[in-house]
């Protein structure tokens, strides 16, 4: 059965510094996308990052970065210089079987402290 | 323009209600969803349509009943509204099956009281 582990329920960071957020997964299709997800206290849900299971190189957006350790069926957040905007719930997700279906982890709070 | 579009946003209504949220993407995206978050903000999938097939119905009771008269609208009704319905419930679209490109609405908050 396809699951997302995220064992992180809560993190703080300073302001400027880096933060890894953990992401497990757990599936035995060989085709598969992992996604990361923010979610502000405002309640949307922001895309911030795709890693197909193919892809060769680890995916980065601006700030956001996405350390792909297939082996170990890791898929961990890297956000660099931290903002007090990035406060929020982050949520580590994974599409399989070329359903669509997105299944989420349990979902980490960062809070970034000035 | 929104992409992904919900209404209502915030929904208050007494157990035993019947309601609909819609649902409308103007990305020309061929899949839709209804996720449900639930109190501890975990998301779970419940429908989804691909070109007004459905394609998943995840274990939902069925007082829940997606309907999506054309693929830029996935409506959600249901029925005899219950206390343990509350939730937050997000419509998203994808451009195919593969999952790249999903954008999720806002969201609905509903309250059941």
């Amino acid at each position: 059965a396809q699951k997302i582990t995220q064992t992180q329920p809560g993190m703080f960071v300073q302001e400027k510094e880096a933060v890894t957020l953990d992401c497990t997964y757990d599936t035995s299709d060989p085709s598969y996308g992992l996604f990361w997800y923010k979610q502000p206290s405002s309640g949307e849900m922001i895309f911030l990052i795709y890693q197909g299971s193919y892809d060769q190189q680890n995916a980065t957006e601006g700030r956001y970065s996405l350390n792909f350790q297939k082996a170990r069926k890791s898929a961990n957040l890297v956000i660099s210089a931290s903002q007090l905007g990035d406060s929020a719930m982050y949520f580590c997700a994974m599409t399989t079987s070329n359903t669509g279906k997105l299944i989420f982890g349990q979902g980490t709070t960062l809070q970034v402290k000035p | 323009d929104t992409a992904v579009s919900q209404t209502p946003k915030y929904l208050v209504t007494q157990m035993g209600n019947d309601k609909s949220i819609k649902c409308e993407q103007n990305l020309g995206h061929d899949t839709m969803y209804w996720y449900k978050q639930d109190s501890k903000k975990f998301l779970k999938i419940m429908f989804s349509y691909n070109n007004k097939e459905l394609i998943i119905n995840e274990t939902v009771p069925n007082r829940f009943s997606p309907k999506s008269p054309d693929k830029a609208h996935l409506n959600l009704h249901i029925n005899s509204l219950e206390l343990g319905d509350s939730a937050v419930y997000f419509c998203a679209s994808s451009p195919d099956r593969e999952g790249y490109g999903y954008t999720f609405g806002s969201g609905t908050r509903l309250t059941v009281v």
